[in-house]
């Protein structure tokens, strides 16, 4: 069975203090590895896919990066509109899979000014 | 396009009740896909479909019904309404990635349901 765990389960950060999101995963085969933002009230929004260990995606001060058991998403100077929910999802090889995704229960990060 | 489309935005039951819970999308993506979210987790899947008359159960099917008629069109249905049922339900739609490639799923924006 495929599993994503997100830690830590909340993050509050000062304007311009950098951290990170862990995305620990188990999974018969990745296919893609998934970093969605979700605001409240909203639908998840995609933001990165990974496909393999050593790939690296870079988005304005977001980065996600990808070994064979995890994904981190690395947060640069965040400014306040950066406050949001991330999930992490992967994706398993297989014809029968649907291409469903297994999601992580989300890291709510909070940037204060 | 209008992308993924859900309605209604709200909706409050009571037990017992029936309802049904609309996705509409407008990119001929063949999959569609609906989620529960419960507050402060992740999300769920419920059923999926990979075409027009086909259909799958997910993680979470029971109380839950479904059917594909259309490529646009992936309704949920409810029969029997319960408090466990209280949540907000997200429909999705995968655009095909390259052969081999992992698929991206797209979101409508949410219905959040009460049971009372």
């Amino acid at each position: 069975e495929d599993q994503v765990t997100q830690s830590p389960e909340a993050l509050r950060l000062q304007e311009g203090e950098s951290s990170s999101l862990n995305c620990s995963y188990t999974v018969s085969g990745l296919r893609g590895l998934f970093w969605y933002r979700q605001d409240p009230g909203k639908g998840p929004e995609f933001l990165f896919t990974l496909y393999s260990a050593g790939e690296e995606k870079e988005k304005e001060r977001l980065k996600a990066t990808l070994t064979k058991k995890e994904s981190f998403l690395h947060i640069t100077a965040p400014k306040p509109e950066d406050s949001a929910t991330y999930l992490c999802a992967v994706q398993a090889r297989g014809e029968t899979s649907g291409s469903r995704l297994t999601f992580g229960e989300g890291t709510q990060l909070t940037v204060n000014p | 396009n209008a992308g993924v489309t859900q309605t209604p935005k709200f909706r409050i039951l009571k037990i017992g009740q029936s309802m049904t819970l609309q996705c509409t999308q407008d990119m001929n993506h063949n999959y569609m896909y609906w989620y529960r979210q419960d507050p402060g987790m992740g999300l769920k899947l419920i059923y999926y479909s990979v075409g027009a008359g086909i259909t799958d159960k997910g993680e979470v099917p029971n109380g839950y019904n479904v059917s594909r008629s259309t490529t646009e069109d992936f309704p949920l249905r409810l029969e029997l309404a319960a408090p466990s049922q209280t949540s907000v339900y997200f429909c999705a739609s995968i655009l095909r990635g390259l052969a081999g490639r992992a698929d991206t799923q797209y979101f409508g924006p949410g219905t959040r349901l009460t049971v009372l």
